[in-house]
């Protein structure tokens, strides 16, 4: 079956420091690929997409680029800020019922 | 526009009480579901809905009921609650392809003693 599956965390940087978060999948066809981030007490919050092989996503210093030659979808940031300390989430849906398959979350952690 | 609105914020139940936590979108959106959040496990569709009417199991369905009678609301039910369900319950409305992302509600925090 489908699955997602993120590097552990927890994940702490210094502020300005470059993030990776890694992420790869296992699916039949063609899934849609998120990337989801939660802050402390709320919930998830779409961060980025892609929906197709090669497309990237991007939003708020963030990109996440579809390779489906490695199944993979990693997070990147060339600069992160305090603000940036969360849960982040990979996700894929796959079909159109719209269904998403988590991968276990990676929290990061900036310090100033 | 509220967006997803989830009551109640916080509930602590007996083992073998019932409840139900509500959840209602106004985004008319047609695809709902119902996640719990658990440490280390990411979240784990409990339910979902493609529509008024129609309902669906997920990965973990046991020991929950759903309905879809309008299209705002998507009520999840507890029947004879355990302490394996406690967790943070979050709903979850999109349009119902696979490429569009879904919104959430800020979530139940329910602590099953």
């Amino acid at each position: 079956g489908n699955s997602v599956t993120q590097m552990e965390g927890p994940v702490t940087l210094s502020e300005e420091a470059f993030l990776t978060i890694n992420c790869t999948y296992t699916a039949t066809g063609y899934p849609s690929l998120f990337w989801y981030v939660q802050y402390p007490g709320e919930g998830l919050q779409l961060l980025l997409k892609a929906t197709k092989a090669d497309d990237k996503g991007s939003n708020k210093g963030f990109e996440a680029t579809y390779r489906k030659e490695t199944t993979s979808f990693h997070l990147e940031k060339g600069s992160v800020q305090v603000s940036d300390s969360a849960v982040y989430f990979c996700a894929l849906s796959s079909g159109n019922t719209g269904k998403l398959i988590f991968g276990q979350g990676t929290t990061l952690q900036v310090k100033p | 526009n509220a967006g997803v609105t989830q009551t109640p914020k916080f509930q602590v139940l007996k083992t073998g009480q019932s409840m139900t936590l509500q959840c209602a979108q106004d985004m008319n959106h047609e695809y709902m579901s119902w996640y719990r959040q658990d440490p280390g496990m990411g979240l784990r569709l409990i339910h979902y809905s493609v529509g008024a009417g129609i309902t669906d199991q997920g990965e973990v369905p046991n020991g929950y009921n759903v309905s879809r009678s309008t299209t705002e609301d998507f009520p999840l039910r507890l029947l004879s609650a355990a302490p394996s369900q406690t967790s943070v319950y979050f709903c979850a409305s999109s349009q119902d392809r696979g490429d569009q992302p879904q919104h959430f509600g800020d979530g139940t925090r329910l602590s099953i003693l």
